[in-house]
Formats: structure tokens, sequence, C-alpha cells
């Protein structure tokens, strides 16, 4: 199973971009990046997935890196609600079901 | 609101019991994962079921089983459970078809403490 590694926190100030990083150490070529968001008391999100390319939804965008190596999820206007335990991962080809995650960025966003 | 619920909410046993946690998905989703997060750590993955029959399993003994019923709800069965089961158990819903697996939803949760 691929390896990916977050920083365990990161801060931002309202309306400013926050850029949240992942490194996918041991990505293999078919696996997707995903990116999913948990609020206290509640199941994982889903925000945006990407295979190479870089990738933009009414959320967030997906920055993946031309080795894949890591890749960075961009919100660009943070908000409050936007606080939340961010996880990375990874699924082999269209396995979206079977995901591995890393072990979560705590982003708080100050008014 | 996904439309993927799960029961019950919170769950307290003791050591060597056995427990079923419970996922109804969300309508016209085909496939059930099960994921188990323990506290501060991100959600791992336990098997996945589609049409019925298990479809990929993680890294856990075969203490823990499932089911899928005809009508795509799923069960989670761990049996002779440890201190180390006391976890959040997540169920995600998704709809498989030929051109692969769309994206997933996830139900709030079932909290298990092991005594």
């Amino acid at each position: 199973d691929a390896k990916t590694t977050q920083p365990n926190s990161m801060e931002s100030n309202e309306e400013e971009p926050v850029h949240l990083p992942c490194n996918h150490s041991t990505i293999s070529g078919t696996d997707y990046i995903h990116w999913y968001r948990q609020l206290p008391s509640q199941g994982p999100e889903y925000v945006i997935h990407g295979l190479t390319s870089n990738v933009n939804n009414r959320m967030a965008s997906l920055a993946i890196a031309e080795d894949r190596k890591s890749s960075t999820l961009i919100l660009h206007r943070a908000t409050l609600r936007d606080a939340a335990v961010y996880y990375c991962g990874s699924a082999r080809g269209t396995s979206y079901g079977k995901l591995t995650f890393g072990q979560g960025t705590i982003l708080t966003v100050h008014p | 609101e996904t439309g993927v619920t799960q029961s019950p909410t919170h769950l307290i046993k003791t050591r060597g019991q056995q427990v079923t946690l419970r996922c109804s998905s969300q309508s016209g989703h085909n496939t059930v994962s099960w994921y188990q997060q323990a506290l501060g750590q991100g959600p791992q993955f336990i098997f996945q079921y589609y049409r019925e029959e298990e479809n990929g399993r993680g890294n856990f003994p075969p203490r823990f089983s499932g089911l899928q019923f005809p009508n795509y709800s799923s069960e989670l069965n761990v049996n002779a459970l440890e201190l180390d089961d006391s976890a959040l158990y997540l169920c995600a819903s998704s709809r498989r078809t030929s051109g692969g697996q769309e994206t997933q939803y996830f139900g709030p949760g079932t909290r298990l403490l092991v005594l």
C-alpha cells in the first residue's frame, strides 16, 4: 500500500489561500490521489481526486507533482467552515472504495 | 447529509465479546467499504463488498467479517473483541459500474469502546 505523510497541523486566516501538502512516497503509477476532510463527529467528506494532471472543482484545486510523489490541496479562499482535518490518500486504479489514508492535517482558520 | 446511515451511534462492549455494526447505503449504490479509525488517526480500510461478495480486504484478521444484503445494506461483525478494537467504524457507499467505481460517501460512523 502507498505510504502517505502529512503535516500534523496548519493555520490560515479567513479569505486567504491555503496550501495543504501531502507526500506519497510509495505511490504507484495507477494509484489515484484522493483528498477528504472530516469535521468533528462526522464521517469524511470527499473533496477532490486526480491521477496525473491538476484538477479543479467547486471546493478546491489539486496540484499533483510531475513525479506524483507529492500533491497539494489548494483552498483558494479559506472560510471558517473549512476548518477540519484534511486527509490525503490513494487508491489503486478506479477502486476508489479501497483508500489508504494519511494521518491527516488539522486545519485551523482564524477570523 | 450523505444518505449513508449507521447504527448504533455508540456502543460499549467488553473484551472477548462479539459486536455487529450496521450500515445503510445511499440509494443506487451497490458497493460498501468499511474503515476503522482510531483516535487521532486516518481511517484504515477493512474490506469492501460488491454485490454481496467480499471484494478486497485490508490488513485485518479474520475475526473481522462482513455481509452485504440484496438491498446493498451491510454489516460488520467483530468477534473476540480486543481493547485495540476501540475506534470509530465508518462505512462508505459508492456505485460501481463498468467504467469503474464512483466517489464514495461516508456515514457518520459507530463509536465502539471495548473495556
